[in-house]
């Protein structure tokens, strides 16, 4: 059980381009979920939380207008990467949790290349 | 604020060696859960083992330990007898939790351990 699932798992596109990406609980309800990024050889950062029925909440330094995020189920995050370019390419993870369980569940993630 | 440490940065051992890995934290919640993944090429982040902050006996899980010291902020892990497979990039991260010991969900990750081993 506790299943995330993450689609596309690769996609490269061109400069300017709007990309998005769908993290899915697959085995169970999750009113909150998290996207993080992250850079060839470096660490993952929290970008931003994915709050179902309301507003994300956004980390110091990320654009909330550039990475949108749209929750608008308890199984399924977005996060649309708008006039994608070269500096945005990289590795995108989401995890959720259900809410009995203190551990989260982390997709396959998805790698982002825009040329 | 919340902060991880793991002051290595890459580690090289020869199969069958014993490896440490070291990871030192900071926060300032009293209740808070520990972490530690294994990222492999694939990118996608392999769970091993998760610690509350009430907690700090010691675990063995086959050729993995974690050592918890709640004194020195500290939680290590280590790889008994290593093997070629054990080779990625392992993290160690830390959640905040309310009183009751609901996590808060968001991680905090440390900068990663390159770990490889060779034949």
């Amino acid at each position: 059980g506790a299943v995330v699932s993450q689609h596309p798992s690769r996609v490269i596109c061109k400069s300017g381009t709007s990309v998005k990406i769908e993290c899915r609980s697959l085995d169970f309800q999750a009113t909150t979920m998290f996207w993080y990024r992250q850079f060839p050889k470096q660490s993952l950062m929290l970008m931003a939380t994915s709050n179902e029925g309301s507003k994300a909440t956004y980390e110091q330094g990320v654009e909330k207008d550039k990475f949108l995020i749209n929750h608008a189920s308890l199984t399924l995050s977005t996060l649309t990467v708008t006039s994608a370019h070269p500096e945005d390419s990289s590795f995108y993870i989401c995890s959720a949790s259900p809410a009995y369980r203190a551990s989260q569940y982390f997709g396959p993630g998805t790698r982002l290349l825009v040329l | 604020a919340q902060k991880v440490t793991q002051a290595q940065t890459e580690i090289s051992v020869v199969e069958k060696e014993d490896v440490t890995l070291d990871c030192v934290y900071e926060t300032r919640d009293t209740t808070y859960y520990l972490f530690w993944y294994k990222q492999p090429p694939s990118g996608e982040l392999v769970f091993l083992i998760r610690r509350n902050s009430f907690d700090e006996q010691n675990e063995i899980s086959g050729r993995y330990s974690w050592n918890f010291q709640k004194s020195t902020s500290s939680f290590n892990f280590t790889i008994t007898a290593s093997q070629v497979v054990d080779s990625a990039v392992y993290f160690c991260a830390l959640s905040g939790a309310n009183a009751g010991g609901t996590s808060y969900g968001k991680l905090t990750f440390g900068q990663g351990t390159i770990l490889t081993v060779h034949p």
